[in-house]
């Protein structure tokens, strides 16, 4: 059974720092690409960025909201994603989710989310 | 590339027949998914590639189009199906999804 399960949402201050996981199971994680996508209180969903996978030599893809301030990365040995948020502001206040890309084409499974607040 | 939806809000009865459409600011082919999202819960892909339905998927989830302009429909809604729906385009960078579309009971 495919799961992704994100962790180290919470509250941080304006410019504060925080990075986000995901663990993957019950599949080939080094296969796919990996994406992020995030959902304000109230508000649609918003995609934040992408990480390839090996075979794509890692590169990665980012939202203009959030480019130069967030890193995605991964751990294929561990079979984890992350998601580095730095310079952190109040609209970025949200739910997080990890989701597995395949073929580029479509985000097949997702993980439960996970809230990040910021806030003074 | 911007998707807009309509209806925004959809107000229907079980049984009825449901049309959703995107509307892409410019050409994006085939590269159009659709998720339901149901409230405190993540996103679950419906269809892909415009028109093919993911596996596990009732058949009354049908999607078409090409280009610029899609639709999903419901062919007789259930009570599970009461949602909010979103349309995503995988075409470019950055990837959008569209604003949503709430279907509510009426």
């Amino acid at each position: 059974e495919v799961q992704l399960v994100e962790s180290g949402g919470g509250l941080v201050q304006p410019g504060g720092s925080l990075r986000l996981s995901c663990a993957a199971s019950g599949f080939t994680f080094s296969d796919h690409y990996m994406d992020w996508v995030r959902q304000a209180p109230g508000k649609g969903l918003e995609w934040v960025g992408r990480i390839r996978n090996k075979g794509n030599s890692y590169t990665t893809e980012y939202a203009a909201s959030v480019n130069g301030r967030f890193t995605i990365s991964r751990d294929d040995s561990k079979n984890s994603l992350f998601l580095q948020m730095n310079s952190l502001k109040i609209e970025d206040t949200a739910v997080y989710y990890c989701a597995r890309d395949s073929g580029a084409v479509k985000f097949d499974f997702w993980g439960q989310g996970t809230l990040v607040t910021v806030s003074s | 590339i911007q998707l807009t939806q309509s209806p925004s809000f959809l107000s229907a009865s079980v049984g009825d027949r449901v049309t959703i459409t995107c509307r892409a600011s410019q050409g994006i082919s085939s590269y159009l998914a659709w998720y339901q999202q149901k409230p405190g819960k993540a996103p679950k892909l419906l269809i892909y590639a415009a028109s093919a339905l993911q596996s596990g998927v009732p058949s009354r989830f049908s999607g078409s189009g090409s280009g610029t302009e899609f639709t999903l429909t419901i062919s007789s809604l259930q009570p599970e199906d009461f949602a909010t729906y979103y349309c995503q385009q995988v075409n470019s960078y950055p990837l959008t999804f569209g604003g949503g579309t709430k279907v509510e009971i009426k």
